[in-house]
Parts: C-alpha cells; structure tokens; sequence
C-alpha cells in the first residue's frame, strides 16, 4: 500500500517553455501534497504544501507564479515549471499524507528529473 | 528555526556489522520522527517511524528515541551491501503536516 507515482519520470526541454509534472496516490486518498526540489547532492528542499481544493501553501523563497501546483483531486496534484530556464534543472519529488492515518508519514514519488536546455 | 543535524558521513561499516545512524533535534515540540533511505538518483523511501520514547524494531532496522535529550537513532544489524545509500532523519510538531528533514548521512556498507 502507500504508493505514489509521478509522470514524467525525466523530462528535456527548452528554456522558456512550460513542463507539467503529475503525482498521484494509487492506492490511497491523499490530504496533502508536497512538493520537494533536491539538487545533486543536497538534501530535500520543500517548495509547496498543496491541499485538495485550496490554494498551495508555499515556502519562502519559491516563486508561486513559476511553479503553479493544482491539487484537484484527493488523489492527483499537479507542478508546473512555467518559463523554465536551466537553473530550474533539477529532481522534483512529490509526496503525499494518507487521509486516513492518524499520522504524518509521508509518501514519496519516484521523482521526475527536469533537465532544461 | 527548528533543526535536524545529521552526520553527513561517509559511515563505512563491515558487511554484517551494525550500522548506528543518529540525528539531532532542536524543537522540543516535535512529536514524529521518520527514518527514510534514498538510494543515489532515486527519491526517498520510509523505513521507521517513531512516536514514542524508547526502542521500536522492525526486521534489521530498530529506531531510538529519547525526546529528553532530543535524539533520535537508526540501528541496522547484520548490514549489507544493499543498505549503503544515505539516510535521512525528519521530525514534524503536533498539528504540523510538514517534515523537516536532515541533510543524510551516507552510509557505505564494504563487502
């Protein structure tokens, strides 16, 4: 159980462009989402915290009008990297709280890795 | 700000040895704690979590936790060369959906 899948597993594009990444929970209805960035050997950075139906909650320092999340479903959120540059090249994970437990375990993506050019 | 400290490592440890993985945190508030492995290019994996004071074990793996002293440890007894990858530490507060995570510590078990 607990399992989470995100479409794309990579992605190439050109700078300028926009990317839509997909997380779902399979076998679960999620709460909550996250929303993480990790460049290559760093640690997990949160950008996002996305409710079904509400607006995300973003963390300081990420730009909400670059990265768009809808959270539609209690099952499906989607990132979008509006006008993505190469700086923007990264590993994105998603995650998810199940609505039904009663605690804050939270369960990863695979991850899409973005690659700008 | 609240803070998880974590030895980055490397931590080599013998195969079949016991691997002890600890972290630090600086919230006293903080009610959960999470073990997850995330193996190079791959995205986290929950192994352990753990709510309460004292030992909870799972197969290889037994979580520690002493909220007194704000620790909390990852053992792995009879190590193998598939557990090398690096290891994060997250704790959240009661009523506070977000994790705060470690920076990971690598772990390398040697053949």
């Amino acid at each position: 159980g607990a399992v989470v899948s995100q479409h794309p597993s990579w992605v190439i594009c050109k700078s300028g462009t926009s990317v839509k990444i997909e997380c779902r929970s399979l076998d679960f209805q999620a709460t909550t989402m996250f929303w993480y960035r990790q460049f290559p050997k760093q640690s997990l950075m949160l950008m996002a915290t996305s409710n079904e139906g509400s607006k995300a909650t973003y963390e300081q320092g990420v730009e909400k009008d670059k990265f768009l999340i809808n959270h539609a479903s209690l099952t499906l959120s989607t990132l979008t990297v509006t006008s993505a540059h190469p700086e923007d090249s990264s590993f994105y994970i998603c995650s998810a709280r199940d609505l039904a437990g009663a605690t804050y375990e939270q369960y990863f993506g695979p991850g899409t890795r973005l690659t700008v050019t | 700000q609240k803070e998880v400290e974590q030895n980055s490592g490397p931590l080599s440890v013998p195969e079949g040895a016991i691997a002890s993985l600890n972290c630090t945190y600086s919230d006293r508030g903080s009610q959960s704690f999470f073990w997850y492995r995330q193996y190079s290019g791959k995205s986290p994996e929950l192994i352990m979590s753990i709510y309460s004071n004292g030992d909870k074990e799972d197969g290889r793996f037994t979580a520690q936790l002493n909220k007194a002293s704000q620790y909390v440890s990852l053992l792995i007894r009879d190590s193998q060369p598939s557990d090398s990858a690096t290891y994060l530490c997250a704790v959240n507060d009661f009523g506070n959906e977000k994790l705060t995570f470690g920076t990971g510590t690598r772990l390398t078990i040697i053949p």
